[in-house]
């Protein structure tokens, strides 16, 4: 079965840079754009950015850019999301998700990992 | 502030039908038929419900259904039942330079 792993929990402080990792299992990894979502304290859904693993091109949302970087390992069905300069601002729960069409960024995300949670604190 | 605009919450009886929302503009909901919608519990992770405006994935109840007029789109559940309590976004790609939105969310109380 579809299976999307993300590492543990991680504290940062303020200006520090931290990195997030999804190892997908289950299905074609290089098949599927891999999507990063993340979710503040009591809030909503906030798109950050998406990674086809086949080709390694990105997309991200303009509130991120020029500091989110997405990649990939497909050695290890891995997908990364590394994102810098955090604030306090940043703290939430991070997903990555799987889109539910092969080689379709758009209609919408079937598989989702389990969240990390990135806290930023001083 | 969100892209798309859902209401806040909405409540139903045990049985009933209701719609939530979800409205966007002609960069978003009303360019494309790429309109999703999830559900989420407490503590978990978001769960596919609609795809590609009305699409339901595989083990999706069809108590859960999509459509779309123009710029607004909506999720109907049917037959509410008490597990469906919860949070459910909206999203939809759009043309702008920020190529995926979701809504702010609606909190569905099962009364």
């Amino acid at each position: 079965q579809v299976q999307l792993v993300q590492s543990g929990a991680e504290v940062k402080k303020p200006g520090a840079s931290v990195k997030v990792s999804c190892k997908a299992s289950g299905f074609t990894f290089t098949g599927y754009y891999m999507h990063w979502v993340r979710q503040a304290p009591g809030q909503g859904l906030q798109w950050m950015g998406w990674i086809h693993p086949d080709s390694g091109d990105t997309k991200d949302a303009l509130k991120f850019r020029g500091r989110v970087t997405m990649t990939r390992d497909t050695s290890i069905s891995t997908a990364y999301m590394e994102l810098s300069r955090l604030t306090s601002e940043d703290t939430a729960v991070y997903y990555c998700a799987k889109n539910v069409l092969p080689d379709s960024a758009a209609p919408g995300l079937d598989s989702w990992g389990q969240g990390t949670l990135v806290t930023v604190s001083s | 502030q969100s892209a798309l605009t859902q209401p806040a919450s909405v409540s139903g009886s045990p049985g009933q039908s209701i719609t939530i929302s979800c409205t966007g503009t002609n960069s978003d909901v009303g360019a494309y038929n790429y309109v999703s919608w999830y559900q989420q519990h407490p503590g978990k992770a978001p769960k596919l419900m609609i795809y590609d405006v009305s699409n339901r994935p595989s083990g999706v109840s069809n108590r859960f259904s999509g459509s779309k007029s123009g710029n607004t789109a909506s999720l109907t559940i049917s037959g509410l039942q008490a597990e469906d309590e919860a949070d459910y976004y909206c999203s939809s790609y759009t043309t702008t330079t920020t190529p995926w939105v979701f809504g702010g969310g609606t909190k569905l109380t099962v009364l």
